[in-house]
């Protein structure tokens, strides 16, 4: 069965400083992950994937990922926080083994930026 | 190009109404999903459907709750007699699943906030 795991559930962090937002993940197949956002009360919207191209993904908004198979981890990182990306981030994992693509979530974790 | 649209974006019902959710997928996707988000937490799979089939509904509740993708028009949610506990963000997504190219990747409406009162 596949999984993803995220580490912590809150995150705070300061302005400018950088973010990290762990995920770890379970897979007996070559897995294919994606970082979403979602901002309060609004819908879910892709940061980047992973689909067994480069281990280092770049998103959007200046967030990027690195898949590593030994560790099972795809953290997402950013050099410096902006107050605009305090959100909830969730991790998740594409069930590809059923054939569905159906998207596994993690708890997600709620990124707090201080001024 | 329209994003996933949902309707309504908020929904209040009272114990034992029936709740309709609509969904209309981004043009030339053909794969819908829908996901329910309990207050405070990730959001869970139900059901998985392309037009005029149920391919997955693993993770829809045995009763009910029933969801459809016809030939024209959008993808509804239906659940009636709604309980409390059906208090949630329902999510939609829909997807090319162009698996030659990975084009895989969900893209998510807006949600439907549903309040049983």
């Amino acid at each position: 069965a596949q999984s993803v795991t995220q580490l912590d559930s809150h995150v705070s962090v300061s302005e400018g400083t950088p973010v990290l937002l762990r995920c770890n993940y379970s897979s007996s197949y070559s897995p294919s992950l994606f970082w979403y956002v979602q901002h309060p009360n609004k819908g879910l919207q892709l940061l980047l994937k992973y689909t067994s191209a480069a281990t280092l993904v770049k998103g959007i908004n200046g967030f990027e990922a690195e898949f590593k198979k030994s560790e099972t981890s795809f953290h997402l990182t950013k050099p410096s926080a902006h107050m605009s990306d305090a959100a909830e981030y969730f991790c998740v994992v594409s069930d590809r083994t059923s054939g569905t693509y159906k998207y596994i979530f993690g708890t997600g974790t709620r990124l707090k930026v201080l001024a | 190009n329209a994003g996933v649209m949902q309707n309504p974006r908020h929904l209040v019902r009272r114990r034992g109404q029936e709740a309709r959710l609509r969904c209309s997928p981004m043009k030339g996707h053909s794969h819908v999903y829908w996901y329910r988000q309990l207050p405070e937490e990730g959001l869970k799979f139900m059901v998985y459907l392309q037009k005029e089939n149920i391919i997955d509904e693993s993770g829809m509740p045995k009763e009910r709750f029933s969801a459809e993708f016809p030939k024209e028009g959008p993808s509804i949610l239906r659940i009636q007699q709604v309980v409390r506990g059906d208090s949630a963000a329902y999510f939609c997504a829909s997807s090319p699943l162009r698996l030659a190219d990975s084009s895989y990747e969900q893209y998510f409406g807006p949600g439907t906030r549903l309040t049983v009162t």
